[in-house]
């Protein structure tokens, strides 16, 4: 089975802080992927990376920046935390074409700025 | 842009009433459709996939969904609800020319009474 792990359920910063969200995932997946999730808005798009050190801007990508050093691993950065980026965040790597880049997901990041 | 749209926010239903969740997209190209859900505390999980052949496809827990190409649509269907069936349900959507990214609809919120 595809796991992915995050290394927070639950996050409190403060704004201005420098928030790091981790991502894992085993199952040597190239494609990773950062979104986040808003009541009535569904998932949407942050950063997503297709190898190792690429990475490309999604639909919302400001305020946001991202590592991918390793290809287990799809690291998102706070810059600069603020309220409006209080928000459920979820990583997902997916599988390949055969599969028509099914995704799999994580169990979420909960955010909070105050 | 490409689109995805789900037509309610929020279903709420009866225990062995019949579901359907409508899920249209703005583009006419080739895309390979899914459809996630999200139990409450749990992370998102596939329910099922569509990629080419029959139209009508089928997946976990008594889930089916109907391609319909020429309204651009791709709505789930569950004959009788049961209670465990509470949960957020995301139409998501690759368009191939777009690559290995997936757009998600707003997702529809379904509360079924016991």
């Amino acid at each position: 089975d595809v796991k992915v792990t995050q290394s927070s359920r639950y996050l409190v910063k403060r704004t201005g802080e420098k928030v790091f969200l981790e991502c894992v995932q085993d199952m040597d997946h190239e494609n990773m992927f950062w979104y986040r999730q808003d009541p009535g808005l569904g998932l949407r798009l942050i950063y997503f990376s297709y190898d190792v050190k690429m990475k490309e801007k999604g639909d919302i990508p400001e305020g946001y920046s991202v590592s991918r050093e390793k290809k287990e691993r799809f690291s998102l950065i706070l810059e600069s935390a603020s309220t409006n980026q209080t928000s459920m965040y979820l990583c997902a790597s997916s599988s390949d074409p055969a599969k028509g880049y099914e995704q799999y997901f994580g169990p979420g990041t909960r955010l909070t700025v105050t | 842009a490409q689109s995805v749209s789900q037509h309610n926010h929020h279903v709420i239903l009866s225990e062995a009433a019949s579901l359907e969740l409508g899920c249209n997209y703005s583009y006419g190209g080739t895309v390979n459709l899914f459809w996630y859900v999200q139990y409450p505390g749990q992370h998102l999980q596939l329910l099922l996939k569509y990629f080419s052949g029959d139209p009508l496809v089928k997946g976990i827990k008594g889930f089916e969904a109907e391609f319909i190409k020429s309204k651009f649509s791709f709505n789930l269907r569950k004959p009788s609800v049961q209670w465990s069936d509470t949960a957020e349900y995301f139409c998501a959507v690759n368009f191939k020319a777009a690559g290995n990214k997936l757009t998600f609809g707003g997702g529809t919120r379904v509360l079924v009474k016991p």
